[in-house]
């Protein structure tokens, strides 16, 4: 039971590239989301899934798209780097009102 | 708008010293607080869920509480793996409804 899994762990884009961080849990949840950290604030939702083939926007969703095709795996994909997306990425499985399963994160470094 | 405010930012303790960790809350309709343990470089460890004021919660050295406004994770004789950041989180309902505070990072000294 690996819970949670992300990849890669760190990644350097150049501005206006493009690239999908990997998520996947073996739970079973029907529940999953991305979030972004940054120093000083709070992590912030970008978007979620609440099953196969629905997701939504969070608080933070311009310049990401994500999509559902399966229970297990939930991707993130930015579309044309900025340096404004310079932060760390964590993949969450779970019910928010309930306990959410974290992942290990992603490092993103945007030039 | 759900804010969570966490004091202090940092805390430096030594080995035994006893302490508290402070999460204040502003939430339309509280269902839930939770506190998270992260360590450098990982991602959030659940700890504990609260639901109603007047709840406790223990695991090991960590006690949590929860009021009206506030709650509180209170450590009793911290030990140097108890070191790392603790992140306060509110659940008002809704799939969007969970708001993070910014966190208070606990260092233990041998």
């Amino acid at each position: 039971n690996a819970g949670v899994t992300q990849t890669p762990k760190f990644q350097v884009l150049k501005t206006g590239q493009s690239m999908t961080l990997q998520c996947a849990q073996d739970m079973n949840h029907e529940y999953m989301s991305w979030y972004r950290q940054d120093p000083g604030m709070g992590l912030r939702l970008i978007h979620y899934s609440v099953g196969a083939g629905i997701t939504d926007q969070g608080e933070v969703p311009n310049g990401y798209n994500v999509s559902r095709s399966t229970t297990e795996d939930f991707p993130l994909r930015l579309l044309s780097a900025a340096p404004s997306q310079t932060s760390v990425y964590f993949c969450a499985s779970g019910n928010p009102g309930e306990t959410q399963y974290f992942g290990p994160g992603t490092r993103l470094l945007v030039l | 708008e759900d804010q969570v405010t966490q004091s202090p930012e940092a805390l430096r303790l030594q080995e035994g010293e006893s302490s508290s960790l402070n999460c204040s809350y502003t939430v339309s309709g509280l269902r839930g607080l939770f506190w998270y343990r992260q360590d450098p470089g990982k991602g959030p460890e659940f700890l504990f869920t609260l639901y109603s004021a007047g709840e406790e919660k223990e695991k090991e050295r960590l006690k949590a509480t929860l009021t009206k406004k506030e709650s509180f994770l209170h450590i009793t004789a911290p030990k140097p793996e108890d070191s790392a950041t603790y992140l306060c989180a509110v659940y008002s309902g809704g799939y969007q409804k969970v708001t993070f505070g910014t966190g208070t990072k606990l260092q233990v000294i041998p």
